[in-house]
């Protein structure tokens, strides 16, 4: 069975701070990560992708991945309001572009206090 | 600069009845999906696709079934609809070899009653 585990909160941050959210994974193959925002109501986007150990930035976005612990986190610095919503962390679970679909987690909800 | 369409957005059925909810992309994409997300929950993969004439389960298939006759179609049937079928539906495409950056449609809210 995949699992994709995530505290699903809520994690409430204040503005203009670092807001950290977690995941892990439980198919050590997993090969491709994904980070989407869902805002209430509304579908899931695409913010962050990470492949490969260490960390990539984007903005005020960091993605980091340690495929040893398996283990996935996305930074958010500078914290707005508008990055109030829904982190859903998903894994591709095979290698070169698998087909059947990401695995999601349940996602966590971030609340950034103004 | 459509992307993918589902429709209808919003459906209510009661026990018994059938539906099919349709999904449209015009981004030429051979790989698509339908996802369920429940209150709380993340999303759950129905079923997906990998080119016109190939339909495979994901991890909750019991209840519906689809068919790609063409690129761009990937329709879901529930077949006698039930309560625990209440959920939002997000159909979903993607292309080439990048299966990760999944493009979604807006959503089709049902409720079974």
């Amino acid at each position: 069975q995949k699992e994709v585990e995530q505290n699903s909160g809520p994690l409430s941050v204040p503005e203009g701070a670092i807001a950290s959210l977690n995941c892990t994974y439980s198919d050590r193959v997993s090969q491709s990560f994904f980070w989407y925002r869902q805002y209430s109501g509304k579908s899931p986007e695409l913010i962050m992708s990470i492949y490969s150990n260490g960390d990539k930035e984007d903005g005020r976005f960091t993605a980091q991945l340690n495929k040893a612990s398996q283990y996935v986190s996305l930074l958010i610095r500078d914290s707005q309001p508008s990055d109030s919503a829904t982190y859903l962390c998903a894994v591709n679970m095979y290698s070169g572009g698998g087909a059947d679909g990401l695995t999601f987690g349940k996602g966590t909800h971030l609340i950034i206090q103004p | 600069n459509a992307g993918v369409t589902q429709t209808p957005k919003f459906r209510i059925l009661k026990i018994g009845q059938s539906m099919t909810l349709q999904c449209t992309q015009d981004m030429n994409h051979n790989y698509m999906y339908w996802y369920r997300q429940d209150p709380g929950m993340g999303l759950k993969l129905i079923y997906y696709s990998v080119g016109a004439g190939i339909t495979d389960k994901g991890e909750v298939p019991n209840g519906y079934n689809v068919s790609r006759s063409t690129t761009e179609d990937f329709p879901l049937r529930l077949e006698l609809a039930a309560p625990s079928q209440t959920s939002v539906y997000f159909c979903a495409s993607t292309g080439g070899d990048n299966t990760g950056e999944l493009f979604f449609g807006e959503g089709s809210r049902l409720t079974v009653l």
